[in-house]
């Protein structure tokens, strides 16, 4: 089984100032580790996702995380945010299990508000 | 492309009643559905796998004779409530696996923008 532990369920940030959302996982597989965002009145839309190679995987709008796995950590990061940013973020795992199968568990969210 | 719709995307009904939920996948087809429950402040709980044309298979707890999902088509996936009561209330969100003619290690899903029950 896992688990996915998002500890900051809000983070405020000002436009332009770095952010960080921390993500956390247990588990006893392999597994791969994904960032959703949900903005208002929308469905969940992958943001980034790790499923091997380099530990740094980077999406098209700025954001990056890093897996470690001896910490079983993924954080998600963003050197300067723009106030489009703001939205829940979701952190995910699902077992890399070969042919697929894929569950996801998910955290429970850490809401991003940017401010002027 | 991959865009997948929920219909309502809110619903009140009163308490012993039946409220049923579509999902699409609008432009492309799905082989695996899956439903998921959210409560405030919590994350998304697996509730069913559906694949098209099976039994959907529901996660430890979920009762199946309470929460009815049909897959029949590989592009529609429907979840009825069957005699909702208030702790039913929740925002109920789908999402949907292309089907594929290879194996990737990761087959992505995609997310519907949910629906809001209110149970009355």
């Amino acid at each position: 089984a896992q688990s996915v532990t998002q500890l900051d369920s809000q983070v405020p940030v000002f436009e332009e100032a770095p952010v960080e959302l921390r993500c956390n996982y247990s588990s006893s597989v392999s597994v791969y580790l994904f960032w959703y965002v949900q903005y208002p009145n929308q469905g969940l839309q992958l943001l980034l996702k790790y499923l091997s190679g380099s530990t740094l995987v980077e999406s098209i709008n700025g954001f990056e995380a890093e897996f470690n796995k001896s910490q079983t950590s993924f954080h998600l990061r963003k050197p300067s945010v723009h106030i489009s940013d703001t939205a829940e973020y979701f952190c995910a795992v699902s077992p890399s299990l070969p042919g697929g199968g894929n569950k996801l568990t998910f955290g429970t969210g850490t809401q991003l508000k940017v401010e002027l | 492309g991959a865009v997948v719709s929920q219909h309502p995307s809110w619903v009140i009904c009163k308490s012993g009643t039946s409220v049923k939920i579509e999902c699409r996948s609008l432009d492309f087809q799905a082989t695996t559905m899956f439903w998921y429950r959210q409560f405030p402040k919590q994350s998304l709980m697996l509730m069913a796998t559906s694949n098209e044309g099976s039994k959907a298979t529901y996660e430890q707890g979920v009762e199946k004779d309470k929460f009815l999902i049909n897959h029949a088509s590989l592009t529609l996936s429907t979840l009825t409530v069957t005699s909702a009561h208030p702790e039913d209330s929740s925002f109920y969100i789908c999402s949907a696996r292309r089907k594929l003619a290879s194996h990737p290690p990761y087959n992505e899903q995609f997310f519907g923008p949910g629906t809001r029950l209110t149970v009355l």
